[in-house]
């Protein structure tokens, strides 16, 4: 009964691709966020999504472009996709975007760029 | 530019002891305080959340904070080898809700 799930687990593909991520969470929580985790392991936020709507965009280039069709659901889509995009990329929860709610992860997708 | 600073390590303690790990960071009005444990190849997973000075326990675990100094520290009694792991510290700022994660300390407890 998998609280934050993200699909898929290993993406592999070639430069200059495009490729989504998704991730649904059924814990009804109402923030959601997506974070890239590269090789030396540092886990940077990338956006969050409140109730649907964009709270926090980080210095991401333009290729990356979130969608959250509900509450539940903040899909990831990146256009031309680049060897530095070579990362493990996170979805996680909380109950709200007040800043004393811990966050849950998904199992993240390790995204492997030819 | 807002930091949150850790010892990458590797950490190494001995089975039974003690495992001290700690965090320091740059933003003053940060108001809320996370630890969290991630094993190799799996995503985190919040240990313990603290967001008054002083000492928070839950079970072998003892986060202390430190506002005037700026640091943020958690005790791991008793360790195992299963508390081997990367240890993430997180900070969250009351200016603008953002979430900073430190790069991590690596623990590893000997058997």
């Amino acid at each position: 009964d998998t609280a934050v799930s993200q699909t898929p687990k290993y993406l592999v593909t070639q430069m200059g691709n495009d490729k989504s991520i998704k991730c649904e969470q059924n814990l009804g929580h109402d923030t959601m966020y997506w974070y890239k985790q590269d090789s030396k392991k540092f886990l940077k936020i990338m956006f969050s999504y409140n109730n649907k709507e964009l709270i926090i965009n980080e210095t991401v280039p333009n290729r990356f472009s979130p969608k959250s069709p509900d509450k539940a659901h903040l899909n990831l889509h990146i256009n031309s996709l680049e060897l530095g995009d070579s990362a493990v990329y996170f979805c996680a929860s909380s109950q709200d975007a007040h800043s004393n709610q811990p966050q849950h992860f998904g199992d993240g997708t390790r995204l492997s760029i030819l | 530019q807002k930091e949150v600073e850790q010892n990458s390590g590797p950490l190494s303690v001995p089975e039974g002891a003690i495992a001290s790990l700690n965090c320091t960071y740059s933003d003053r009005v940060s108001q809320s305080f996370f630890w969290y444990r991630q094993y190799s190849g799996k995503s985190p997973e919040l240990i313990m959340s603290i967001y008054s000075n002083g000492d928070k326990e839950d079970g072998r675990f003892t986060a202390q904070l430190n506002k005037a100094s700026q640091y943020v520290s958690l005790l791991i009694r008793d360790s195992q080898p299963s508390d081997s792991a990367t240890y993430l510290c997180a900070v969250v700022s009351n200016r603008d809700d953002k979430i900073i994660f430190g790069k991590g300390t690596r623990l590893h407890i000997l058997p």
